[in-house]
């Protein structure tokens, strides 16, 4: 069973600095199957990224994914207040990494 | 709109039972493959179950398997988890989510979740 581990745990970072999220696979990982999600305090979680790199329906370019193997990388180039929030990384064998949570500081 | 609301959350006693439904709208129900996953409270997010778009397939989580039932109704549009012999542990909101298209487990749709507490 693949194990996805995130860091860091926390980001404390400053509206319109840059975010750059990680998760490692424990074992190699098709690109194809991997995603991200965004979820804020009392909602539901929401798909920001699938397949590694591509954005979902109506997600903002300020996001992009990059990765392969075991190695895969959520970038915001700028935050915005609305993405202060917990971020989970997904291998579509119904694993999840424990998610980071981007706060203001 | 696609929308998924879930409902039949509540607090039940250990060993008890709880039937969670989960009402689609906006998208041919019966053409997606659909999932529960649960968030336990201040923790991450964890896989329940899947059933394919024609009930064909089902998987569970080690956790929930053999205390844990879903099914659904196309013809109503409709998800359901049967969760009987309910622990403490199975303690938390629970998502229903649409599967994509081209992958059982990429989650493009969520409910709003249905809390379960477990407590005597």
């Amino acid at each position: 069973e693949i194990v996805l581990t995130q860091s860091p745990g926390t980001l404390s970072l400053s509206p319109g600095e840059r975010a750059t999220l990680s998760c490692r696979a424990s074992q190699s990982v098709s690109s194809s199957y991997l995603a991200w999600y965004q979820q804020k305090p009392g909602q539901a979680p929401r798909l920001l990224i699938y397949g590694a790199s591509s954005r979902a329906t109506g997600i903002p370019d300020r996001f992009s994914g990059s990765g392969s193997g075991t190695d895969f990388t959520l970038t915001i180039s700028r935050l915005e207040p609305e993405d202060f929030a917990v971020y989970y990384c997904q291998q579509y064998g119904r694993a999840f990494g424990q998610g980071t949570k981007v706060e203001i500081k | 709109e696609v929308q998924l609301v879930e409902s039949g959350g509540g607090l039940v006693k250990p060993g008890g039972s709880l039937r969670l439904s989960c009402a689609a709208s906006g998208f041919t129900f019966s053409s997606y493959s659909m999932n529960w996953v649960r968030q336990a409270p201040g923790k991450g997010l964890e896989w329940v179950s899947s059933i394919s778009s024609s009930s064909s397939y089902i998987y569970y989580a080690d956790s929930v398997k053999g205390r844990f039932t879903i099914s659904r109704d196309n013809a109503k549009n409709s998800l359901y988890l049967q969760m009987n012999s309910l622990r403490a542990e199975d303690t938390a909101v629970y998502y229903c989510a649409r599967g994509n298209s081209s992958s059982w487990y990429l989650f493009d749709i969520w409910g709003q979740g249905t809390m379960v507490t477990v407590s005597s």
